[in-house]
């Protein structure tokens, strides 16, 4: 599976959006993008996942450039309880089989009052 | 769906006790994962299976550790002698095929 390059934290003022980018400059092109979030004491929960096109859902938005080198997960509206560690992976199509993911260390997102 | 269950929460124990874990997954899933995570890292695969068969194990998965399913539905995570580089929170998760993953809330082992 392919690489992935996150800043180690970012910072987001409340109501604003927050903007989470990620490089994967080798992604191979049977390889999805997938964001998971880890709030403190808490497995990971996932958030949205996409190949070429952006896609929304009620959780945030992604944002994959057109040579896939990079994404961005954008969460609209950022209250407190968006404060967690977000995880961009990348890995094959489901068409392989075994869908275990690989973490890297993510980017720590601190909500401001 | 009630989630995926972790018991227990925390678990403390000596350098050299075996411990075992439990995880139950959403009933529907037939696929089961383990991951460790240490301190400011991400979770790391272990090992994990469909149905009750095992079918990747990560080279993480020493021979000190040992995952079962037995009958496809829990699954429980062994340690034995246990040392202090064990000591980590232990992530279950489960899916159904090519889907996406539900996690547990994990046990948390501190090794003494």
């Amino acid at each position: 599976d392919a690489k992935t390059t996150q800043p180690p934290s970012m910072d987001c003022a409340e109501g604003r959006a927050a903007n989470l980018p990620c490089n994967h400059s080798t992604i191979s092109g049977n390889e999805y993008v997938y964001w998971y979030r880890q709030i403190h004491s808490q497995g990971p929960q996932y958030i949205i996942h996409g190949l070429k096109n952006n896609e929304t859902n009620e959780m945030a938005s992604l944002i994959i450039t057109e040579d896939r080198k990079s994404s961005t997960l954008i969460l609209p509206h950022a209250t407190l309880r968006d404060t967690a560690v977000y995880y961009c992976i990348v890995r094959l199509s489901y068409q392989t089989g075994a869908n275990n993911l690989f973490f890297g260390t993510g980017t720590r997102l601190t909500v401001i009052p | 769906d009630t989630g995926v269950s972790q018991d227990p929460r925390h678990k403390i124990t000596k350098r050299g006790q075996n411990v075992t874990f439990r995880c139950d997954p959403i009933s529907e899933h037939n696929r089961l994962y383990w991951y460790r995570q240490t301190l400011g890292q991400g979770p790391e695969f272990l090992t994990y299976f469909q149905n009750e068969a095992q079918l990747e194990k990560s080279r993480l998965l020493s021979d000190r550790f040992s995952a079962e399913r037995p009958k496809g539905s829990f699954s429980t995570l062994e340690i034995q002698r246990t040392e202090q580089g064990d000591s980590a929170m232990y992530l279950c998760a489960s899916s159904l095929p090519d889907e996406k993953l539900f996690f547990g809330s994990g046990t948390q082992l501190s090794v003494l």
